[in-house]
């Protein structure tokens, strides 16, 4: 099975700042899919960001871009100008484009955002 | 549209009892998902289903059973709870397998 690692079980920004959540997955498919979800204290999960592994532009939405480095296996988020609604648990998932219906989901990073 | 809904939001159970989250979606997803997510962790797959009448298990699928009688209904059952079966579950779907997943607000259940 894949994993999912995400290294930083905490991390804070002061707001209008810039944070980068890291995360790294183990796979031998060369095909496949990379997520971002947000978890807020309401529980629910919502989608941040979505890079597919055969395109090598990074994804991009409004103030979220990743920095996917798919030798390296590597999916990072970067956060710009962080808002107080950005704090929330992150997590990354992985998907694969050929079998199954699996999503494999990192243990998250609590992101804080000091106003 | 109302998205992704799950009932109840919150549930206590005793060991040995019963109960069934309801999931319903009305975009119309053929994909649907039941996920649960334990303190401090990742969401892990307990069941999917790729069409009405159509389910398969996903990672963490005993103690549990589902059922996709219509396209947009998608419950999931404790048979018989468990301490262990304490978590958050959560519903998604996707128009395809490869869409985007849509989650629901969740379920916390609790069984003492």
């Amino acid at each position: 099975a894949q994993t999912v690692t995400q290294s930083q079980p905490e991390m804070s920004v002061q707001e209008a700042e810039t944070v980068t959540l890291s995360c790294t997955y183990d796979t031998s498919e060369s095909d496949y899919y990379l997520f971002w979800y947000k978890q807020p204290p309401s529980r629910q999960m919502i989608l941040v960001i979505r890079q597919e592994a055969y395109k090598q532009q990074n994804a991009t939405e409004n103030r979220f871009s990743v920095n996917f480095q798919k030798a390296a296996k590597s999916f990072s988020l970067k956060i710009s100008d962080s808002q107080l609604g950005d704090a929330a648990m992150y997590f990354c998932a992985y998907r694969s484009a050929d079998t199954g219906n699996q999503f494999y989901f990192g243990t998250g990073t609590s992101l804080t955002v000091i106003p | 549209n109302a998205g992704v809904t799950q009932t109840p939001k919150f549930r206590i159970l005793k060991i040995g009892q019963s109960m069934t989250l309801q999931c319903t979606q009305d975009m119309n997803h053929n994909y649907m998902y039941w996920y649960r997510q334990d303190p401090g962790m990742g969401l892990k797959l307990i069941y999917y289903s790729v069409g009405a009448g159509i389910t398969d298990k996903g990672e963490v699928p005993n103690g549990y059973n589902v059922s996709r009688s219509t396209t947009e209904d998608f419950p999931l059952r404790l048979e018989l709870a468990a301490p262990s079966q304490t978590s958050v579950y959560f519903c998604a779907s996707s128009y395809g397998r490869l869409d985007t997943q849509y989650f629901g607000p969740g379920t916390r259940l609790t069984v003492l």
